[in-house]
């Protein structure tokens, strides 16, 4: 089975700091790696698809690298509204990381 | 593009719930629909997706047997049957556009499985 392993499951970081995600996957994806962003008591929202491409919204600071099996989301310059929790996910198995929480170091 | 979940709510092990999501600002007949959950302090889970005509299907293992997905193109409507509830499907659940990406999440309908 298709595994995704995030790292790290958590990371504090201070406003302004960049904050770098890790997403690993047990075989080759291609690039099929999206990135989504999560707040609490809130429904997650799509960062990056297609493991670097912008979703249509979302702030240039957030960029996403990667193919095969180890992707990266970057977070440059972080700022207060950037706190939660990020979620990798691939496709065509549809399995997510663990998930990172980022919070106020 | 809004998507709005219903039908979430307390119910016993061994019981059955219907979850209804309803879509709105967009083509719903155009796309592929998907449900998504998490359990609570959890990360997300993928569950089941219906192709935009409902001839296509698939879920994930843990609710294979248990759980249907379907949908009215008609109302703008996604349906998910849940039978034979466990307290491990005790979870948010998410209506969600597309199979691949996930590109629009409705807000989550809060299924509670306990006696």
């Amino acid at each position: 089975d298709l595994q995704m392993t995030q790292t790290p499951s958590s990371l504090s970081a201070s406003v302004g700091d960049r904050v770098t995600i890790t997403c690993q996957a047990s075989q080759d994806i291609n690039y099929y790696l999206n990135w989504y962003q999560q707040k609490p008591g809130k429904a997650p929202k799509l960062l990056i698809y297609d493991a670097s491409k912008l979703e249509a919204g979302v702030p240039s600071r957030f960029s996403g690298s990667g193919s095969a099996t180890h992707f990266t989301l970057t977070i440059n310059s972080l700022q207060p509204e950037d706190f939660g929790t990020y979620y990798c996910q691939q496709y065509p198995d549809l399995r997510f990381g663990q998930g990172t929480t980022v919070d106020l170091k | 593009v809004q998507l709005v979940e219903s039908g979430g709510g307390l119910v016993k092990p061994g019981g059955s719930l219907r979850l209804s999501c309803a879509g709105s600002g967009f083509k719903f007949s155009d796309y592929y629909m998907s449900w998504i959950r998490q359990a609570p302090g959890k990360g997300l889970e993928w569950i089941s997706y219906i192709n935009s005509d409902g001839n296509t299907i698939d879920y994930a293992d843990s609710v294979k047997g248990r759980f249907t997905i379907s949908r009215d193109n008609a109302k703008n409507s996604l349906y998910l049957q849940m039978n034979s509830l466990r307290v491990d499907d005790t979870a948010v659940y998410y209506c969600a556009r597309r199979a691949a990406i996930f590109e629009y999440w409705g807000q989550g309908a809060l299924v509670t499985v306990s006696s």
